[in-house]
């Protein structure tokens, strides 16, 4: 059972529009939710994090959305540039678990 | 470096082999996780550490799996009796922060290919 969804395999965008993520999560747990940008042959990278006490957090073009009734989060983008293409994961931890746990990647297409 | 550091970065074995992977986490780093990552896949939760404190081993997927961290900083995942199904790419990441707080610093992983 997965605890932390990415419905959207992939998405494409048109350079210099928002790029919206989703990510959907199970667990009511959860508390602590992050998101990773992940290039070919690297490992994650740390993109940016909220705690469920808050429902907004930004850094830069990246913001992320919280919306603890429907169990969503999104991370938005904006603008997008070519440098965003990447797979971007979801995560979260919280509760009596405080292992992280990701979900299955939505894969980011700038276009030009 | 000041990264994490794995190594090998890639691993090739023989069905039925033992194989110890290594994790040297970012210095001072409180947590140090285990994922293992499939193609196409996000990274699969196995085992995590605080301190050396094995805290969660449910990931792991059998007793073929285990993993140490014996003082607090270098851990090493060993898989006994390799099977084929066992080939991916085996992740680690630290944190500054326990209890699921905080980034994980990931490695660039080791590939294990198990023939």
């Amino acid at each position: 059972d997965q605890q932390v969804k990415q419905n959207s395999p992939s998405l494409s965008v048109q350079e210099g529009r928002i790029s919206i993520l989703n990510c959907d999560y199970t667990n009511s747990m959860f508390d602590y939710f992050l998101w990773y940008k992940k290039y070919p042959a690297e490992g994650p990278t740390f993109l940016i994090s909220i705690s469920s006490i808050k429902d907004k957090n930004e850094d830069g073009r990246f913001t992320v959305f919280l919306n603890k009734s429907a169990k969503h989060l999104s991370l938005h983008i904006v603008p997008s540039q070519p440098g965003d293409s990447a797979v971007y994961f979801c995560a979260a931890s919280g509760g009596r678990d405080d292992k992280i746990i990701f979900g299955k990647g939505t894969r980011l297409h700038i276009l030009p | 470096g000041a990264g994490v550091s794995q190594s090998p970065r890639y691993k090739v074995t023989k069905r039925g082999q033992d194989v110890a992977l290594r994790c040297d986490p970012i210095s001072g780093h409180v947590s140090l996780y285990w994922y293992r990552q499939a193609l196409g896949q996000g990274p699969e939760f196995l085992t995590y550490f605080n301190y050396e404190a094995q805290q969660d081993k449910s990931g792991l997927p059998n007793d073929r799996f285990s993993a140490e961290r014996p003082e607090g900083s270098i851990s090493t995942l060993t898989i006994q009796r390799t099977e084929q199904r066992d080939s991916a790419m085996y992740r680690c990441a630290s944190s500054l922060e326990g209890q699921g707080r905080g980034p994980l610093h990931f490695g660039n992983g080791t590939r294990l290919t198990v023939t």
